[in-house]
This record gives structure tokens, sequence and C-alpha cells, in this order.
């Protein structure tokens, strides 16, 4: 089992610039998180999916973040134009229904 | 409103000491699941131990337990014979099935265990 898979590790961008950070989930979990860490603000969920289907996108900032899950084995976050208060820790997680869920290793991203 | 409270910022505890971190939380949900993260300095979320609101017994897991008072709405970690690898910052969750599983974080409570 290779875990949450997230990348990059790392992403540097300029202001104004699109970013997409990438998650395989682990097979045969059926849902699939998005969550930003900050230190202002610690651990806040973005959006998550059930098979493949978002069900709650009310953690999404503003429209300059969208997400998809075009299959159960992958999911998008993107930020068109980012921004330098988008600076953070990216997290995905999946898990089957109702147990704890695994996390990827996270996505630091920092924009300049 | 769904909400965590983890009133402790910051702990000290001595190695091979055990340490309570605290955490309480506020739901009109009859079902839920309750959960301890670890999040060590370098980055990654690790899965501790879980609870569901209508499990009987305290959940257990090595040197973590969970002291799960259901009326008292808290859900209280216990680590016992801490050790040095114990210093971490530690979340803890909730996640409520009647709102489509979402799970919400507390703001963490850091330890640190001293030699």
């Amino acid at each position: 089992d290779a875990g949450v898979i997230q990348s990059p590790r790392h992403e540097v961008t300029e202001m104004g610039q699109e970013v997409t950070l990438r998650c395989k989930p682990i097979s045969g979990h059926d849902y699939l998180f998005w969550y930003r860490q900050t230190m202002m603000r610690g651990l806040e969920l973005l959006i998550y999916f059930n098979n493949n289907v978002p069900i709650d996108d009310s953690g999404m900032p503003e429209d300059r973040f969208s997400a998809k899950m075009p299959n159960a084995s992958f999911s998008t976050l993107k930020i068109q134009p980012s921004e330098p208060r988008d600076s953070a820790v990216y997290f995905c997680a999946s898990s089957p229904q109702l147990r704890g869920y695994t996390f990827g290793s996270g996505t630091r991203l920092t924009v300049v | 409103a769904q909400k965590i409270t983890q009133t402790q910022p910051g702990m000290f505890v001595q190695e091979k000491e055990a340490v309570t971190l605290d955490c309480t939380y506020d739901t009109s949900d009859p079902s839920y699941g309750l959960f301890w993260y670890k999040q060590p300095s370098s980055g990654e979320m690790i899965f501790l131990i879980y609870q569901g609101s209508y499990d009987q017994q305290n959940a257990t897991e090595g040197r973590y337990s969970l002291n799960f008072q259901k009326a008292r709405k808290s859900a209280n970690l216990v680590i016992s014979a801490s050790q040095l690898g114990d210093s971490a910052m530690y979340f803890c969750a909730m996640r409520f099935k009647t709102s489509y599983d979402k799970v919400i974080f507390g703001p963490g409570t850091s330890l640190s265990v001293i030699p």
C-alpha cells in the first residue's frame, strides 16, 4: 500500500500564476479530502468528495480555487490566479467510510 | 454548530510520565467519530486512535488511550510512558456521519517531552 500520494512536495510560484496540486488516494477509499494548513488558521477543510462526487465545497476560499476528481484514483486542486496569501501546506487525505483517514505528505506552496 | 476545542496550546511532560491532552466538542449529531492525529515537525499527519460515538468501551492503541466521556462531550487523549519521539502537535478531530461524513479539526496542542 503506497498510501496517499501528493505531488509536487514543494511548489514555488509567482503571484498570478496557475497552480495545480495533485493527489492519488488509496485504492478502495470512497472519500477524498483537501485540507489547507496555515499557522494562523490551522487545518481547514476545503472540499471533499465521495465516490468522485463533490459533497461539500463550502470551505473553498473563493472562486480562484477549484477541485476535480475525474476518477477514483486522481484528484486535482487548482488555484488560478495564485496570490501570496495562498501560501500554505495543502494536504490530501482519503478514507473508507467513517474511520480515520490517511493523509498524504502534503504540498508546501509558496506564492511570491 | 459543530466545534472542537483544545484548550492547551502547549504542554510539557517528563519522559516516561503519562500525559493527558484535552479535547471537547460540540455537536447535536447523534452519530459521530472522534480521532486523534499526531503531526511531528516533519509535517506528516499520523492517525493515532479512533472512537465511535456508540462505542461502549474507550479506545486503546498501544500507549494511546482515549478517555471518552460522551455526556461531557470530551475525548481526551492519554499517552502513557512518554517518549522523546512523542514531541509533536496533536490534533483532535470529529467526523459527522449525518453531515455526509464531514470532518473538522481542533486547533491542536503542542506537546514537548523533556528528557
